[in-house]
């Protein structure tokens, strides 16, 4: 029973690239949280979504970033035109259904030269 | 608004040694509350969590945590520490009014087992 999965585990971009972090929940699962935990901090809610709805978004930042959760397929964090300090490890969780135990993935390390 | 206090950064002690970890909370309604461990570049894991009930609370690997509502607090304990402890550790709070479930996290504590 494979949990959730989030690739890649480590991505490098340059100032002004796109970054594409993927998020497969636990089989079963559709409800998915996004966290960011910034060098040396404790993790921060940014988006929780369903099956292609966006609950709440009230920890993203205005710009740039954007979520989605298709029908099929992974949950997709979309970071444009990133800045250095975009520089964090970005997890995802997924729960089998609103205010259970959420399982958490292992992390994108995303590292903005 | 909900908001989660680690009291300390690090915590260094010796294997077989007891250990506690502090964490308190503040918030305008009831919660729900979790302790999460995540080891060097893993994702985090659940060690225990209290949604109501006994407010002993028993989760894996010997470690239990206590709810005490008076004083907002909900403290990691494990009476035998061994190396393998080692780690960063979250409390994290969930308003059970919440329509969504998110959770907010505290700073995190070292646990730094020594032998």
């Amino acid at each position: 029973n494979a949990g959730v999965m989030q690739n890649p585990r480590h991505l490098v971009r340059r100032r002004g690239q796109e970054a594409r972090l993927r998020c497969s929940p636990m089989k079963g699962h559709s409800h998915v949280y996004w966290y960011r935990q910034l060098p040396e901090e404790g993790l921060k809610f940014m988006v929780y979504l369903q099956k292609e709805n966006i609950i709440d978004e009230s920890g993203m930042p205005k710009e740039r970033f954007s979520a989605e959760f298709p029908k099929e397929g992974p949950s997709i964090l979309r970071i444009q035109q990133v800045v250095r300090g975009d520089s964090a490890a970005y997890f995802c969780a997924s729960s089998l259904d609103f205010g259970d135990t959420q399982y958490f993935g292992p992390g994108t390390r995303l590292t903005v030269l | 608004a909900q908001s989660v206090t680690q009291l300390d950064s690090q915590v260094p002690v010796f294997e077989e040694a007891p250990v506690e970890l502090r964490c308190n909370y503040s918030s305008s309604v009831s919660v729900y509350l979790f302790w999460y461990v995540q080891y060097p570049n893993q994702g985090l894991q659940l060690l225990l969590k209290y949604l109501s009930g006994s407010t002993l609370v028993k989760g894996i690997n010997g470690f239990e945590a206590e709810f005490n509502k008076s004083q907002t607090s909900f403290h990691l304990r494990k009476p035998s520490v061994h190396i393998s402890d080692t780690a960063e550790y979250f409390c994290a709070v969930s308003a059970d009014s919440s329509n969504t479930g998110k959770l907010i996290f505290g700073q995190g504590t070292t646990l730094q087992v020594k032998p």
